[in-house]
């Protein structure tokens, strides 16, 4: 199955709302966990990260929660703003060493 | 700054040709990754390395080869172009593992 899976694909969101984005993960070995932001026609760009011994990590207006139990991330994004529409995606480092990283399959917000 | 250069930034190819495509990066990083992005998909590991001369098969990695001489430098290729394949190809490449990955532009790649 998938290693890291990531949902909702799409989201619609009204300026000033807040949106959450999820991702579980397979690899109860995985420590670390970058975010990704893509927007058309420009390189991906990282934007926040958690490592496994953190339960929660906040960038202005993005609040990323980590659960190790149940090996599931959200990401919050408040206040969005219409320079927030892209393609969000989540990361896992998995394997031996932890130097793979694969991706969930992303989610479209607009 | 550092930047991660990848080359071509298009490249179109026939159907069974032999294609490659490199990646160059001035950060002194050590491990270098290639993935595969279709339209409107996520991201699929090809191949990764470690350090210089190091080879690692992510997930995809049937139908491609890679190759990583020097510690700057990651190049891929596509063994035999599929007619009608449409994929952008994005190298990334990191310090360490408590680092996030930083991308390139990305190859857009369209076979005839």
């Amino acid at each position: 199955g998938e290693q890291v899976e990531q949902l909702p694909s799409s989201l619609i969101v009204q300026e000033g709302a807040s949106v959450l984005i999820n991702c579980s993960y397979t690899d109860s070995a995985s420590v670390y966990f970058p975010w990704y932001k893509q927007e058309p026609g420009k390189r991906l760009q990282f934007i926040i990260d958690i490592r496994s011994n953190m339960e929660r990590k906040q960038n202005q207006r993005l609040t990323l929660l980590f659960d190790k139990k149940t090996k599931h991330l959200s990401l919050h994004i408040t206040a969005t703003q219409p320079g927030d529409s892209a393609i969000y995606f989540c990361s896992a480092s998995i394997g031996t060493g932890g130097y793979k990283v694969v991706f969930g399959s992303g989610t479209r917000l607009l | 700054g550092g930047i991660i250069t990848q080359t071509p930034k298009f490249l179109i190819g026939q159907e069974g040709q032999k294609l490659t495509l490199k990646c160059q990066q001035n950060f002194n990083h050590d491990t270098m990754y290639w993935y595969r992005q279709d339209s409107g998909k996520g991201l699929r590991l090809i191949y990764y390395s470690i350090t210089e001369n190091d080879l690692q098969k992510g997930d995809l990695s049937e139908g491609y080869d890679a190759s990583r001489e020097k510690k700057s430098s990651f190049s891929l290729t596509v063994t035999s172009a599929q007619k009608n394949e449409m994929a952008v190809f994005l190298c990334a490449s990191r310090d360490s593992n408590n680092q996030a990955p930083l991308f390139g532009e990305g190859t857009r790649l369209s076979v005839l």
